[in-house]
């Protein structure tokens, strides 16, 4: 069964605008990760934080994470044509070799 | 996706018959997967490795079976192709002790 959850399923903003993703999850975790998918294509990873962290920042991407409340968002700032994709979040529990556990991936539309 | 390929990139294949995918890495990664992704379900774990002839069970392993004799090839075999096993299928590998998964670019398989 799925670990993660992300919110919304679907999300169509502007250019410029912000989009933020949710993510949420079960069981404690090691870290959580973001991926993201374009259309036919494998997932690339963005970027990854740890349980002791609440927040990280990459570029245009913030991701924060609230271990209480098994909780994770993604936002990209000042969003382009270009992040048109499927975000997924993924949790890693720390045991040696275990996989990632994936959400549905929440898609994104940024139209010009 | 540097690194990794998956061989073939799409196979039409009928039921009944075996079907092997293969997964190449160059990274020289410790660990590799399997996964299918199918609408509304995301990415789904069927097989790990943790090392050469080291494999081990994911979540939808019925029906796949794996196989690892060199560090950089890592297979997946169908043993009898059914309809239900017509998916997208992405192998990823990682190396530790980072958590970040490298895809592969997929393979789309349909089974008639």
């Amino acid at each position: 069964s799925q670990q993660g959850e992300e919110d919304p399923q679907a999300l169509s903003i502007q250019e410029g605008e912000n989009a933020t993703m949710n993510c949420s999850y079960k069981t404690s975790i090691n870290n959580l990760q973001w991926y993201r998918q374009n259309s036919g294509r494998g997932l690339v990873h963005l970027i990854l934080i740890r349980s002791n962290e609440r927040e990280k920042h990459s570029g245009r991407l913030r991701v924060t994470l609230d271990t209480s409340k098994k909780s994770s968002s993604l936002l990209i700032t000042a969003s382009r044509a270009a992040d048109t994709a499927s975000y997924f979040c993924a949790t890693a529990r720390g045991q040696a070799g275990t996989a990632l556990i994936f959400g549905k991936g929440t898609t994104l539309s940024v139209s010009s | 996706d540097a690194g990794i390929t998956q061989s073939p990139r799409h196979k039409v294949t009928e039921t009944g018959t075996p079907v092997t995918l293969r997964c190449h890495q160059t990274e020289n990664h410790r660990y590799m997967y399997w996964y299918r992704q199918d609408p509304g379900h995301g990415l789904r774990l069927i097989h790990y490795s943790y090392g050469v002839k080291d494999t081990d069970k994911g979540e939808v392993s019925d029906g796949y079976s794996v196989s690892r004799s060199k560090t950089e090839d890592f297979l997946l075999t169908l043993e009898s192709a059914t309809s239900s096993q017509t998916s997208v299928y992405f192998c990823a590998s990682r190396g530790a002790p980072t958590d970040t998964q490298y895809f592969g670019p997929g393979t789309r398989l349909t089974v008639l």
